[in-house]
Formats: structure tokens, sequence, C-alpha cells
């Protein structure tokens, strides 16, 4: 059972905005800062989308936004468009200078 | 351009071990850690530990304490991962990726091809 608890699955037509959220459900998450969120098409390498919370690397659409609110980090695709349908994983670096992964998000684009 | 480029695809059988490694090119190899995630078929990313590339320093996830050693050479700028006592349920994608811990947050943002580890008997 991981410290990070996502939906499995969500979706939303073209253009729509969707969020995906993603749970500290340990204290060991080292207080939450340093949550990242990547992008993975079947059979692809992962990709980062977010880091440290609400940043964004250069070449990541701007449609792409992260937050959190107390224990719950969120990434949120706006302007949903087919080539979004992918998973999506959260990861918190912890107190323990550990790395984990949320188990993973389903987005479909309907 | 920075490239992590991993080994070939290993087929082992029970009980054996794997090393894969991890080719690390244009950056500052000793500068970054290097992580290892691996990825079940069909399932989510697992993270498995990190290696310090320039001291050597590691972390194991709890759950492969005892079982993983990662190591590297930094004359050939690579990282390896070596995963003994193989089970069944270790079939998976190994994938290496470089963290930015050292230099600004903690957040992978260059990955390998990854590795496809099939273990049968």
């Amino acid at each position: 059972q991981s410290a990070l608890t996502q939906p499995a699955s969500v979706s939303g037509s073209p253009g729509q905005s969707i969020t995906i959220s993603c749970t500290a459900t340990s204290s060991d998450v080292g207080g939450y800062k340093y949550v990242s969120w990547y992008q993975q098409h079947p059979g692809k390498v992962p990709k980062l989308m977010i880091y440290d919370v609400s940043n964004r690397p250069s070449g990541v659409s701007n449609r792409f936004s992260g937050s959190k609110s107390g224990n719950t980090a969120s990434l949120t695709i706006s302007g949903l468009q087919a080539e979004d349908e992918a998973d999506y994983y959260c990861s918190s670096y912890t107190n323990s200078d550990t790395r984990v992964f949320g188990g993973g998000t389903k987005l479909t684009v309907l | 351009q920075v490239q992590l480029v991993q080994s070939g695809a290993e087929v082992k059988k029970p009980g054996a071990s794997v090393k894969v490694s991890c080719k690390a090119s244009g950056y500052s190899f000793t500068g970054y850690y290097i992580h290892w995630v691996r990825q079940a078929p069909g399932q989510g990313l697992e993270w498995m530990g990190w290696i310090n590339c320039n001291s050597g320093g590691t972390n194991y996830a709890q759950k492969f304490q005892g079982r993983v050693t990662m190591t590297r050479d930094t004359s050939i700028r690579t990282v390896y991962m070596e995963l003994r006592s193989l089970r069944y349920d270790d079939t998976a994608v190994y994938y290496c990726a470089r963290d930015q811990a050292t230099v600004t947050t903690p957040f992978f943002d260059y990955w390998g091809q990854g590795t496809l580890v099939t273990v049968s008997s």
C-alpha cells in the first residue's frame, strides 16, 4: 500500500478540465513540499510534468498545472486533448530521503 | 544532451541474479544521484533506491534491502543495479532516472529507456 493515494481512473471530454488528486497517507512524506508528477503513455518512458508541487519544466504545456492543499496534491489538465490520454503518477520525497510513487491514475479522453 | 542508456533485456531463472547498467552522458556524472524505479507488467511505478554517483552512498527501499545493490563506475560514467534471489514477481521493466536533488529539489528529470527483466523457469 503506497503512502500516496491516487484515483485509479479519471475521464473527460476534449476541451474540458480534469483534476487528479494525490493524497499523502503517511507523515513520512517530508511536509509534502516536493511533489512531482509524471505522464506515461503505454510502452513509453515516464515524463516529468510538474515538480515542487506546482512548477512546470520548460517544454511542458501550460495546460498542465499543480497545486496542494493540506496533504492532498493535485494535477489539473485544462483544455483536454486526445494526446493527454495516459497514466499519471505523483511522487514525493520522504523524511528518510527515499521516494515514493502513487499508484497511478489512468486518464481517458472520451 | 543528457542521456541515460540502459543495458538490454534479460531473461533469468528464479533464484538467479541480474545486473542492469545505466550509462550517463551529457552532464557532470558525479554531480547527481541516480535512482532505480521498476514497473511490473500492467502495474505502477515502484521506487527501489538511489546511489550518490559521487560518494557511492546508497539508500534502498525497505522492500529491497538485502537483495539489491547499486554501484557506480565513475571512469565509465555507469551505474549498476544488481537484484539477487529473483522471483517471478520481479519480472518488470527497470528504469534508471536522474535526480535533481543535489542541484535544486528532488525530482526525476531524465529517465533511461528501461530494461525488461523477465524471470522465468
